[in-house]
């Protein structure tokens, strides 16, 4: 079936090196994407969305990267903070599939 | 605070019993969606309903059903419950166009956590 994957289950950086986080997605259909961040104990938390018209999209601190060719997703973070601790999940609008998501952890 | 609101935050209850999950979206969103998440399935998506209408359906079990309100409040039923039914419920809540794929920001709810014994 149609899915939204993770490349890695786990990344571990150290404290303001950059984080990239890589998703890959069979639905050739979806057009709309977006990162989330759960914390533990709390909901998934929007970090940024990007359509299919775009290449990439730049927030604060965060910028998604989008490849249509090999769909592939990804997120890097600068300046990596201890903050940033969390799972992270792609999601894409046709299908709802979010995945088991990448445990990001900072080190001091 | 996403303004997202589910009740209970906690439930623990026996196999074959049934519960009833409740969802309250933000103001002004229309759409309100239900997700399971468990340690080995991730975040899985179980069903969509906009403004009152079942909008799309995911991996929802035939025990399971949900209903959207007059007030946009959203119930989720869960009956015959099982072992493995034991999971995070979440809840969220968009402005929702009218289409079955939206492309706008989904706001989670903090979550039921559902243990069956």
């Amino acid at each position: 079936g149609e899915s939204v994957g993770l490349h890695l289950p786990t990344l571990s950086v150290q404290e303001g090196d950059n984080s990239i986080i890589n998703c890959a997605y069979s639905n050739s259909a979806s057009d709309y994407f977006i990162w989330y961040k759960q914390e533990s104990g709390k909901g998934p938390q929007f970090i940024i969305d990007i359509r299919s018209n775009m290449d990439k999209r730049q927030g604060q601190r965060v910028t998604v990267l989008l490849n249509k060719t090999v769909k592939h997703l990804s997120l890097q973070i600068a300046a990596t903070q201890p903050g940033d601790s969390a799972v992270y999940f792609c999601a894409e609008n046709r299908g709802f599939y979010f995945g088991t998501g990448t445990s990001l952890t900072v080190i001091p | 605070d996403s303004g997202v609101t589910q009740t209970p935050k906690h439930l623990i209850t026996a196999t074959g019993q049934r519960v009833t999950l409740r969802c309250s979206p933000r103001s002004g969103d229309l759409s309100v969606y239900w997700y399971q998440q468990s340690l080995d399935q991730g975040l899985q998506f179980l069903i969509q309903y906009y403004n009152g209408e079942e909008r799309a359906k995911g991996n929802i079990l035939e025990r399971f059903s949900a209903q959207q309100f007059p007030d946009l409040h959203s119930e989720l039923n869960l009956s015959s419950l099982e072992l493995g039914d034991s999971a995070l419920y979440f809840c969220a809540s968009s402005v929702g166009l009218a289409t079955p794929f939206p492309t706008d920001t989904q706001y989670f709810g903090p979550g039921t956590r559902l243990t069956v014994l």
